[in-house]
């Protein structure tokens, strides 16, 4: 069955404090994963597609890495306004193109 | 650019009664996703168009759930009768194809009394 598990469950950072978040998955093959961060009372914000092992995008603070089996989304110097949930999402190789959500990481970072 | 767009935002209704959640996707993307998001349950599909014809429902509770995309810019997700169980945070999402990334909307937070 496929799956996307996400650890730690929660975080809390100091300011400046860099850190990772993984996201590790099995499916019968990977078309692709999605990391998404989302505010409270608000929908996903898309942050980066990666498709294929070794593949590694950056956005500001954030960057997103991915291998085989997991993918890894590290906040350096993190920010108070950087706290959010982070959500992964992955689409299998096979079947219909739907997504397969973890269950989150809850960011906090303290100023 | 107008993103996904999605209304009412809020819902409170009754156990019983039918409740309509509407969107409409970013202008050109092809396929429209319906999500229900709970503590519980996190982030589930329910279903997704792509050119406006259902892919996969798979994510559908059971017969009270039905969704509709008459025409590239709009989709209906129905709930008929609702129950409480049903009460959760849904939300639409659009993207330019089937393997791109989705953009989700505001969501509708609806509360079945």
């Amino acid at each position: 069955e496929d799956q996307v598990t996400q650890s730690p469950e929660a975080l809390r950072l100091q300011e400046g404090e860099s850190s990772s978040l993984n996201c590790s998955y099995t499916v019968s093959g990977l078309r692709g994963l999605f990391w998404y961060r989302q505010d409270p009372g608000k929908g996903p914000e898309f942050l980066f597609t990666l498709y294929s092992a070794g593949e590694e995008k950056e956005k500001e603070r954030l960057k997103a890495t991915l291998t085989k089996k997991e993918s890894f989304l590290h906040i350096t110097a993190p920010k108070p306004e950087d706290s959010a949930t982070y959500l992964c999402a992955v689409q299998a190789g096979s079947g219909t193109y739907k997504y397969i959500f973890g269950t989150g990481t809850r960011l906090k970072v303290l100023a | 650019d107008a993103g996904v767009i999605q209304s009412p935002r809020h819902e409170v209704t009754e156990m019983g009664q039918e409740v309509t959640l509407r969107c409409k996707p970013i202008s050109g993307h092809n396929s429209l996703f319906w999500y229900r998001q709970t503590m519980m349950r996190g982030l589930e599909l329910l279903i997704y168009f792509n050119n406006n014809v259902p892919i996969d429902d798979s994510g559908m509770p059971e017969d009270r759930f039905s969704a509709k995309m008459p025409n590239a810019s709009f989709s209906t997700l129905k709930i008929q009768p609702s129950e409480p169980r049903d009460s959760a945070v849904y939300f639409c999402a659009s993207s330019l194809a089937q393997d791109r990334a989705a953009f989700f909307g505001p969501g509708t937070r609806l509360t079945v009394l």
